[in-house]
């Protein structure tokens, strides 16, 4: 069964800090796999996509890394600001059939001063 | 701009009564989707449809029935919502491939 776990479920961090979120997946054929930032009731906004031979893909002070060896990806944020409070969520998508979806139950960020 | 709309954003109703959530894309997106998110687990696929006339279940498709007549719509039907629909509902759309999948706002649904 494909599944997509993330590390860890909630972190509180200082504004300025940097902070790295981790997933894990078990999803077979692999096709990409994708970081997506999603604000409290509102709809999941992409940050990157890697596909298997991408190992590093950056998108202003977000970071992704994929190491599709070990099937794991960090998303790095740098210098975090009360803005990036929010739910981060690891999609991984598998080939065929749709290319279908395998969501992570996310990670719960909050950016205190 | 490029963007899915859902409607309504909010909706409270009974149980049994007959409902439908509306969802547009403006980007010419073979692919639809619809999911549910429930507290403490990930989005989870309701029905999808890779084109007009083409429609398939997700993983908890129960409950729920989809049309596609139209390229650049998606209708979440319920024909009778029972409590356990509670949750919020969201639609998105992308290219075949699926490089990249774009969300509407959501629907958050009540049912009592």
């Amino acid at each position: 069964k494909n599944q997509v776990e993330q590390s860890p479920q909630s972190l509180i961090i200082l504004e300025g800090k940097n902070c790295t979120l981790q997933c894990n997946y078990t999803v077979s054929p692999f096709s990409n796999l994708r970081w997506y930032k999603q604000d409290t009731g509102r709809g999941p906004v992409s940050l990157t996509i890697m596909t298997f031979s991408e190992n590093t893909k950056s998108n202003g002070r977000y970071t992704a890394t994929l190491d599709a060896d070990t099937k794991q990806s960090s998303l790095h944020i740098t210098a975090s600001q009360l803005s990036d409070s929010a739910s981060y969520i690891c999609v991984v998508s598998a080939k065929g059939g749709g290319n279908k979806l395998t969501f992570g139950t996310g990670t719960q960020l909050k950016v205190e001063l | 701009e490029a963007q899915v709309t859902q409607n309504p954003r909010y909706l409270i109703t009974v149980t049994g009564k007959k409902l439908t959530v509306t969802c547009s894309q403006n980007m010419n997106h073979e692919y639809m989707s619809w999911y549910r998110q429930d507290p403490g687990l990930g989005l989870r696929q309701i029905y999808y449809s890779m084109n007009v006339e083409v429609t398939d279940k997700g993983d908890v498709p129960e409950g729920y029935k989809v049309s596609r007549k139209e390229k650049r719509n998606f209708p979440l039907i319920l024909e009778s919502p029972s409590p356990n629909q509670t949750s919020l509902y969201f639609c998105a759309s992308s290219s075949l491939d699926q490089t990249e999948a774009f969300f509407g706002q959501g629907t958050r649904l009540t049912v009592v």
